[in-house]
């Protein structure tokens, strides 16, 4: 069954702790991309990746870190310098070539909650 | 840097109605536009792509049209469901670049 998955769904987080949000993808794609949302608002890109060991700044970068070691996962880190991290993640994909390639594909989303 | 919009951010319609989401976009110099559909704490699921040399994609009763020059998008629902009640955004995609923008969505509940 093909798809991406995000965990956990729901996670709790302290002041002053980095939390680490999973995003693992078999559909073989190139690309991979973190966006957060906010109510009401559109969503944000913070990180993206075209291929493995490379990876891009979005327009929320500050205060979160990411890595691309394999081509099938792509681990968001919250830090503690990110200083109002409650939020929806959300993880995608895309092949970024032949047919079909530009279709980004979504993930279930992780909710975080500082408390 | 795009800015996209999305009028109305709320729509509520009676079912049956066929009915028009509007996305509007800054720069005219994209890749591609896309619809989403995204229902209450869930991900994003892709309705329709277009590209920037199409005018327009259908797929069952849904319909979206792109004039590049003026910077706008449609989507067309027809015969609108209770089951089409959701969030719909649209992304662009700009020349050159690997960043998508999105809209701030527009959530349509039809009414049984």
């Amino acid at each position: 069954d093909g798809g991406i998955t995000q965990s956990p769904k729901y996670l709790f987080r302290k002041e002053g702790q980095n939390v680490t949000l999973s995003c693992e993808q078999n559909l073989n794609h190139d690309a991979m991309y973190w966006y957060r949302q906010d109510p009401g608002q559109g969503l944000r890109l913070i990180y993206y990746s075209q291929i493995v060991n490379d990876f891009q700044k979005g327009d929320i970068a500050e205060g979160y870190s990411v890595s691309r070691e394999k081509k099938e996962s792509f681990p968001l880190t919250v830090t503690s310098a990110q200083k109002n991290p409650t939020a929806f993640y959300l993880c995608a994909s895309r092949r970024d070539a032949g047919t079909g390639a530009d279709t980004q594909y979504f993930g279930p989303g992780t909710r975080l909650t500082v408390l | 840097k795009q800015e996209v919009t999305q009028i109305p951010a709320a729509l509520s319609v009676p079912e049956g109605e066929n009915l028009v989401l509007n996305c509007s976009f800054t720069d005219s110099a994209i890749y591609n536009l896309q619809w989403f559909r995204q229902d209450p704490g869930k991900g994003l699921t892709s309705l329709l792509l277009i590209q920037s040399s199409q005018r327009e994609q259908t797929s069952g009763r849904l319909n979206a049209s792109l004039d590049k020059s003026s910077g706008r998008s449609t989507l067309y629902i027809a015969a609108s469901q209770p089951g089409d009640s959701a969030t719909y955004l649209c992304a662009v995609r700009l020349i050159p670049g690997n960043q998508f923008y999105f809209g701030t969505g527009t959530s349509l509940t039809v009414i049984p």
